[in-house]
This record gives C-alpha cells, sequence and structure tokens, in this order.
C-alpha cells in the first residue's frame, strides 16, 4: 500500500478521442511523475510537475499534458489519441528531496481500438 | 537507444535457493541506481537501491552489487520465497534528475 491512489482502473476509448486519468498522490508529496508502460516494457518517463508546474519531460508529444492541483490530485491528459498509446499509465509521488523514493500508484489500463 | 538493459526476460529458481538477476547501463551519469518489483496489477515497489559511490547495498535478504567499471549491477535474492515471484525492473537516474530510466524487466518464478 504506497497511499498513491489512481482512477481509473481500466478505459477503452477509440482512435481521435481526447481522454483524462487521475491520480492522488501522499499528503506531503509535492512532486509527481507519470510513465507510460506499454506490454513488454518498463515504464518510460512522460514528465514530472513539482508544485502544479512543470519541470521535467521525456520524449513525449504535446499531445499528452497534465496538470497538478494543490490538494496532492493530478491529471494526465492525452489528445488525438493514436493505437499506440495503448498502455499502463502509471503516476509516481515523492518527497521534497531529489534522494526519496518514489511511490507507484497501481495505473491505469488504457486501451485505444 | 536503451540506457538499462535487462537481457534476460525471465528467470526460473528453486525455493530456498539464491536468485541473481542482472542489469547493464550505458549512461555513466547515472548516479543512483535502483530495483523495483512489480506484481500484476499493482504499480512498481520500491526494493533497494545503490547510489553510485557505493559497490554493494544490502537490506535483509535482499543485495544490490554495483560494478562501475563494467556498467553492471545485481540483485541478489537469498533465500528465494514464493512471494518473490514477480517481475523486477532495474533502474537508474542523475543526481539532480527525477526522471528514471527502466530497464524491461525480469521475470522471476520461484519454483516450490
Amino acid at each position: 500500500e504506497t497511499g498513491v491512489t489512481q482512477s481509473p482502473t481500466h478505459l477503452i476509448k477509440t482512435r481521435g478521442q481526447q481522454v483524462t486519468l487521475r491520480c492522488s498522490s501522499q499528503s506531503g508529496h509535492n512532486t509527481v511523475s507519470w510513465y507510460q508502460q506499454a506490454l513488454g516494457q518498463g515504464p518510460q518517463f512522460i514528465f514530472q510537475y513539482y508544485r502544479e508546474e512543470e519541470n521535467g519531460r521525456g520524449n513525449f508529444p504535446p499531445r499528452f499534458s497534465g496538470l497538478q492541483f494543490p490538494n496532492y490530485s493530478s491529471e494526465l491528459n492525452v489528445n488525438a489519441l493514436e493505437l499506440d498509446d495503448s498502455a499502463l499509465y502509471l503516476c509516481a509521488s515523492r518527497g521534497d528531496r531529489v534522494a526519496d523514493t518514489q511511490y507507484f500508484g497501481p495505473g491505469t489500463r488504457l486501451t485505444v481500438l | 537507444d536503451q540506457q538499462v538493459k535487462q537481457n534476460s526476460p525471465s528467470l526460473s529458481v528453486q525455493e530456498g535457493r539464491i536468485s541473481i538477476l542482472n542489469c547493464d547501463y550505458t549512461n555513466s551519469m547515472f548516479d543512483y541506481f535502483l530495483w523495483y518489483k512489480k506484481y500484476p496489477a499493482e504499480g512498481p515497489t520500491f526494493l533497494i537501491s545503490i547510489s553510485s559511490i557505493k559497490d554493494k547495498n544490502e537490506d535483509g535478504r535482499f543485495t544490490v552489487f554495483l560494478n562501475k567499471s563494467a556498467k553492471h549491477l545485481s540483485l541478489h535474492i537469498v533465500p528465494s520465497q514464493p512471494g518473490d515471484s514477480a517481475v523486477y525492473f532495474c533502474a537508474a537516474k542523475g543526481n539532480r534528475d527525477d526522471k528514471i530510466i527502466f530497464g524491461k524487466g525480469t521475470r522471476l518464478h520461484i519454483l516450490p
């Protein structure tokens, strides 16, 4: 039990649609990161937010965007969904030190048809 | 270009014996190495880490060894238990950066 929750658990969308995934971090964790895990791969870093500002981004196009709120919740938004966006999406939160452990949520399984 | 490589997709080990999971990396700027364990339908769970200034870190049944010159690390689990059956991810990051680079994972099966 990491104290990080994500919703929904599963989601099915069609190509071209938009999706919003949600994450609730541990209380006091001001840093949240999002990862995409495709089948048979390790998680890939999408971006990170600290106190509601994006402060790091991986190799993902601008149609992947995020929001972080003061109540330790955050969102990942994906526009113009493509078939290759089908994956497990993980959020992870940590305390304010870079060396602090990142705690992962259980993920949202997105299927794009 | 995979910066963190786990070349064994799966590994089977007898219960009670030692499990050794291997990992290689290419980026000499990595400062911190981590192992995560993942069960189905759960997110990765942090297991153990090692700073680049050390060559060994131990936590109970789990020991991580780092060989910087070879850019290689390994996770030893001894003795292996049935609950250790899971996917293990090797990961790395820089000391100023939160971006964790994961390997593809190794599925460990502990046999009765």
